[in-house]
């Protein structure tokens, strides 16, 4: 596609409730990466795909948080017995190559646990 | 910890003043780029430094990337209010993988 994809743009969830976050790269973009932002702050790095190999988890807050991309493309951000503290605009990016070029982003989904 | 600092953390501009953003480090970067996010909005890439001291314009934009590559600077000059939004730079930190580390950005806000 022209840009990044994700889906669904809002979520609000009840605290327990767990909830799956998808990003749809450009097509052909090698890397792929998850960020968090919490309001008025910058991005916070959560892990980083080479293809379908997930090469850097350590930005994940908890083991409630697990992401794939199991063929090399789509990208799923699962968060289990969602907290208060999740809450945050959760961000996709993805580019050619990590270290040469520079990130597209997606419009983000912003999670509300209630 | 946050390894890449951005001061000032705001920034109110009157239409048409410059104003500078500097973006520092007490690591040494591999390379620093420059993001603009737009109020509701998301981060778009607006340049990449690569080379100690490069120095790169884009129309009123001067980014530019210290000797020692532990700090950039990004110039604005005479501001419109096109130019409203947070400014982040994020830098690739060799000791920290193959990722960029986003600093806190700078919030411009201008006064027409």
């Amino acid at each position: 596609g022209a840009g990044v994809s994700q889906s669904p743009r809002y979520k609000v969830a009840k605290r327990g409730q767990d909830v799956a976050l998808r990003c749809d790269p450009i097509s052909g973009h090698v890397s792929l990466f998850w960020y968090q932002q919490a309001l008025g702050q910058g991005p916070e790095f959560l892990t980083y795909f080479q293809n379908e190999a997930q090469l850097d988890k350590s930005g994940l807050p908890s083991d409630r948080f697990f992401a794939e991309r199991p063929e090399g493309s789509v990208s799923t951000l699962k968060i289990q017995r969602t907290q208060q503290e999740d809450s945050a605009v959760y961000l996709c990016a993805s580019s050619p190559h990590a270290v040469t070029y520079g990130y597209t982003f997606g419009s983000g989904t912003r999670l509300t646990v209630v | 910890g946050q390894q890449v600092m951005q001061i000032p953390q705001y920034q109110h501009v009157q239409e048409g003043e410059d104003f500078t953003t500097y973006c520092n480090s007490s690591t040494t970067l591999s390379n620093i780029q420059w993001y603009k996010q737009r109020p509701g909005g998301h981060p778009v890439f607006l340049i990449q430094l690569v080379k100690s001291g490069e120095v790169k314009k884009q129309k009123r934009l001067t980014f530019q990337f210290g000797e020692a590559k532990k700090n950039s600077s990004l110039h604005i000059t005479a501001t419109q209010t096109t130019d409203v939004g947070t400014y982040f730079c994020a830098a690739l930190i060799k000791a920290a993988g193959n990722k960029l580390t986003f600093g806190g950005g700078t919030r411009v806000l201008v006064k027409p």
